[in-house]
């Protein structure tokens, strides 16, 4: 059973273009959350999703940055016009149940957005 | 609002010592769950264990133990006779009635030789 996969593992862009980071969750997960990581910080929440619905985006910028969770596909997280504050560890995770009923929430590996 | 706070930024120590690693937490939920996540230099996220608040049992795997005290709404971590492949960030979450986690800011744990 394949873990939560994220990709691009690493991501450069230059300021002003669009970033797309994909998450696939684990088989079965229609959960999903993304987390962002800034340097020698701890993760903070971004937005919480379920298949085609967001359920909670408090966590996210209200500008440039948007994420979706389709009935088919990867959930996609969305930063137009990059700026070099948003370079950052972004990571997704997901879960099969709402809340933490379930023992364990899985974190993908992550993708690092270096804006140049 | 929830808040976890990981006072010891970063600990050094040599292998085969133990050591401890500290999370306090602050929330108003009854009902909540604590975490802890390993992050080696590779930078992926790692499950290490959950707990829910009416649990109060501490828990051992191994050289790793937890000690959850809701007196002291604490939950911290033990490693038993260090070794090298410990070395990582660690981090503590506090999760409650919102879909989301609150981490704390990681103790970073460097075990030498």
């Amino acid at each position: 059973n394949a873990g939560v996969m994220q990709n691009p593992r690493h991501l450069v862009r230059r300021r002003g273009q669009e970033a797309r980071l994909r998450c696939s969750p684990m088989k079965g997960h229609s959960h999903v959350y993304w987390y962002r990581q800034l340097p020698e910080e701890g993760l903070k929440f971004m937005v919480y999703l379920q298949k085609e619905n967001i359920i909670d985006e408090s966590g996210m910028p209200k500008e440039r940055f948007s994420a979706e969770f389709p009935k088919e596909g990867p959930s996609i997280l969305r930063i137009q016009q990059v700026v070099r504050g948003d370079s950052a560890a972004y990571f997704c995770a997901s879960s099969p149940l709402q809340g933490f009923r379930n023992e364990k929430l899985f974190f993908g590996s992550g993708t690092q957005l270096s804006v140049l | 609002a929830q808040k976890v706070t990981q006072a010891q930024t970063e600990i050094s120590v040599v292998e085969k010592e133990d050591v401890t690693l500290d999370c306090v937490y602050e929330t108003r939920d009854t009902t909540y769950y604590l975490f802890w996540y390993k992050q080696p230099p590779s930078g992926e996220l790692g499950f290490l264990i959950r707990r829910n608040s009416f649990d109060e049992q501490n828990e051992i795997s191994g050289r790793y133990s937890w000690n959850f005290q809701k007196s002291t709404s604490s939950f911290n971590f033990t490693i038993t006779a260090s070794q090298v492949v410990d070395s990582a960030v660690y981090f503590c979450a506090l999760g409650g009635t919102a879909s989301k986690l609150t981490f704390g800011t990681g103790t970073r744990l460097q075990v030498t030789l």
